[in-house]
């Protein structure tokens, strides 16, 4: 089975700061066949479903502000929270899709 | 607008049953590989379980905790999405999310989630 492990467990971060976020797979998740990496992003909010922010490593989902990026391919990815906003404080998840979807253990964003 | 709603969580004993429900809205349905994740009191996210669509052969895949005690279906006359659980135990303890893929899909992420379901299984 595929282990997605992210870090750090969870960080506080000054308003207008930078939050970055890493997630590792135990393999890589970089498609052969179309050069994509099946890597997502979710953030999830206290009594909310998660809501999907970043996939395929880098591509911002619809209506995500731009101060939320991801980087990253093969085995290595980074979710980044630019310019922190008070409405950022969450807990963020990776998830990979290898024949079955997996999630990270989480992140959780507060303010410092 | 695209919605989905569950329902049929509640309390129920180890070794009990129970059938969730998952209402879909304002996509194709019967186009869509449909999706359970659940997720434990102060805990992450799991996945439990896919369905994929008729054309696709409407077949089933499910981690490795519920396999053999759980199994999805759907009716694509009635837009819905369920979660057949038998045997549960108090682990199955979760809020149970349905969720699926509609302006992603073929990416592996799931860009529409309903609120969610309580099961709680307890003596």
């Amino acid at each position: 089975d595929i282990v997605l492990t992210q870090s750090p467990d969870s960080l506080a971060v000054s308003l207008g700061e930078r939050a970055t976020i890493n997630c590792k797979s135990s393999q890589s998740l970089l498609h052969s066949s179309n050069n994509k990496n099946y890597l997502n992003w979710y953030q999830q909010k206290p009594g909310q479903p998660p809501k999907l922010l970043i996939y395929w490593a880098s591509t911002r989902e619809s209506g995500v502000p731009d101060r939320f990026s991801g980087s990253g391919s093969g085995t290595d990815f980074t979710l980044t929270i630019s310019n922190l906003q008070a409405e950022d404080v969450a807990v963020y998840y990776c998830q990979l899709h290898y024949n079955t979807p997996h999630f990270g253990p989480g992140t959780k964003v507060d303010i410092k | 607008e695209v919605q989905l709603v569950e329902s049929g969580g509640g309390l129920v004993k180890p070794g009990g049953s129970l059938r969730l429900s998952c209402a879909a809205s304002g996509f194709t349905f019967s186009n869509a590989w449909m999706r359970w994740v659940r997720q434990a009191p102060g805990k992450g996210l799991e996945w439990v379980g896919r369905i994929k669509n008729k054309i696709d052969g409407a077949t089933t895949d499910f981690a490795a905790p519920v396999k053999g005690r759980f199994t999805i279906s759907r009716d694509d006359s009635k837009n819905t999405l369920y979660l057949q659980m038998n045997s549960l135990k108090i682990e199955d303890t979760a809020l149970y999310y349905c969720t699926t893929d509609v302006a992603v899909a073929g990416t592996g992420a799931f860009d529409v989630w309903g609120q969610g379901t309580m099961v709680t299984v307890s003596s």
